[in-house]
């Protein structure tokens, strides 16, 4: 169907508040992945999940982020205590499978400014 | 580490000019390489994804060629257009082992097509 949609675009929370950010992968797509865009670079690699297990989670920067997929479609990012350095764009992405051939399709992320 | 060099950091081209833009990763070792579109405020989107076992893949106007053994892409965009001023970001697939399938980024080159 359609491709990946990501809930809410933007997010502005006050330093300290807990956030949930939501991940709709394309139907069908059994890998997702989460990364992070900081203004002015590249996105960088959080969490990946193949089915409804986190197959490796060595980009979380800190114990205050989680991620989950509970059903192995929608992913929730969980992030507590936030802190102003959380402020960046985070990327979904979903491929059909993880392997070789894994063409990666991103979300338009949502924009997340802690205050 | 794989680390992911974009040069330039910035490109200004007039309208109709062929151009090319430059990927290069410091470990071949590599599953596959994209080459991804950013609009400002935008997700990515996917352009072209050549397999390692691949020297070079086209659509349309565009035309990505990859030299695994030298750390080299190079994304060849024919008769630009305005339309097609955004960030063009590169990104590799590092093949380690089981388990892993993050995709590393470069800093991305920002284009601007001149009428």
């Amino acid at each position: 169907g359609a491709g990946v949609s990501q809930t809410p675009s933007n997010k502005v929370t006050e330093k300290g508040k807990y956030v949930e950010l939501r991940c709709d992968p394309i139907s069908g797509h059994t890998a997702l992945y989460w990364y992070r865009q900081s203004l002015g670079q590249g996105p960088e690699f959080l969490i990946y999940f193949q089915g409804t297990g986190a197959a490796d989670d060595s980009g979380l920067p800190n114990d205050r982020f989680f991620a989950v997929r509970p059903e192995g479609s929608v992913s929730t990012l969980k992030i507590q205590r936030t802190e102003r350095g959380d402020s960046a764009v985070y990327l979904c992405a979903s491929s059909f499978f993880a392997g070789e051939m894994n063409e990666q399709y991103f979300g338009p992320g949502t924009r997340l400014t802690v205050t | 580490k794989q680390e992911v060099t974009q040069i330039p950091a910035a490109l200004s081209v007039p309208e109709g000019e062929n151009l090319v833009l430059n990927c290069s990763f410091t470990d071949s070792a590599i599953y596959n390489l994209q080459w991804f579109r950013q609009d400002p405020g935008k997700g990515l989107t996917s352009l072209l994804l050549i397999q390692s076992s691949q020297r070079e893949q086209t659509s349309g106007r565009l035309n990505a060629s990859l030299d695994k053994s030298s750390g080299r892409s190079t994304l060849y965009i024919a008769a630009s257009q305005p339309g097609d001023s955004a960030t063009y970001l590169c990104a590799v697939h590092p093949y380690s082992g089981a388990g892993s399938y993050q995709l590393t980024f470069g800093k991305g080159t920002k284009l601007s097509v001149i009428p």
